[in-house]
């Protein structure tokens, strides 16, 4: 199975701040990355696919960039909104699988 | 609007059988793979399996393989997962997602999910 990585585990951030998640995958996948926003007591939601392409509906303060292992997440500018835990996931083979998650808390 | 709606949450017993369900609705349900991933309390979240809801094909994490059932039912756009005999370690949060097909295999991007259902399993 591929393994994810994401670093930091967790982190504290202020409104307004520009954070950066990263993920690192244990062999090339490409561009077959996705990232997810999940809220406590909430679902998992698709923020970008094809590690930059913006999922229908999420505002463009989230971008993605990255190939072959390594991928960032950026968030532009912090929102209250924003507060949540966020995963990646790989998804050129079988099994999907997923990062252990960076929670981003308010600082 | 694509939606997903799961059933409800259940609190079960050590050895009691379950069937959770996972209703789409907003696209064309026979055309995607619906997908299962668990989430125990705490954790992250893990890949159960995979069902094409026209045949439902359906491929399994070795991991989840003869530890539950997937299944669909297209005539009510709705998948399933079920447990035989439900464990104390079976407690958690199950998510239903949306999968695109590619040539009669699941993307594995999870587009769509649905709201969970929590599973609570104790004597």
């Amino acid at each position: 199975d591929i393994q994810m990585t994401q670093s930091p585990s967790s982190l504290s951030a202020s409104v307004g701040d520009r954070v950066t998640i990263t993920c690192r995958a244990s062999q090339d996948i490409s561009e077959f990355l996705a990232w997810f926003q999940q809220k406590p007591g909430k679902a998992p939601k698709s923020l970008i696919y094809g590690a930059s392409s913006l999922q229908s509906g999420v505002p463009s303060k989230f971008s993605g960039s990255g190939s072959g292992t390594d991928f960032t997440l950026t968030i532009s500018s912090l929102q209250p909104e924003d507060f949540a835990t966020y995963y990646c996931q790989q998804y050129i083979s079988y099994p999907p699988t997923f990062g252990q998650g960076t929670t981003v808390e308010i600082k | 609007e694509v939606h997903l709606e799961q059933s409800g949450a259940e609190v079960k017993k050590p050895g009691e059988s379950l069937k959770i369900s996972c209703k789409g609705s907003g696209y064309s349900f026979s055309n995607y793979w619906i997908g299962w991933l668990r989430q125990m309390p705490g954790k992250g979240l893990e890949w159960m399996g995979i069902i094409y809801s026209g045949d439902s094909t359906t491929r399994y994490s070795p991991s989840f393989r003869g530890q539950v059932t997937i299944s669909a039912d297209k005539s009510i756009n709705t998948a399933h997962l079920q447990w035989s005999s439900l464990e104390a370690s079976d407690t958690a949060i199950y998510y239903c997602a949306r999968s695109r097909d590619r040539s009669g295999y699941p993307t594995y991007y999870f587009d769509y999910w649905g709201q969970g259902t929590l599973v609570s399993v104790s004597s």
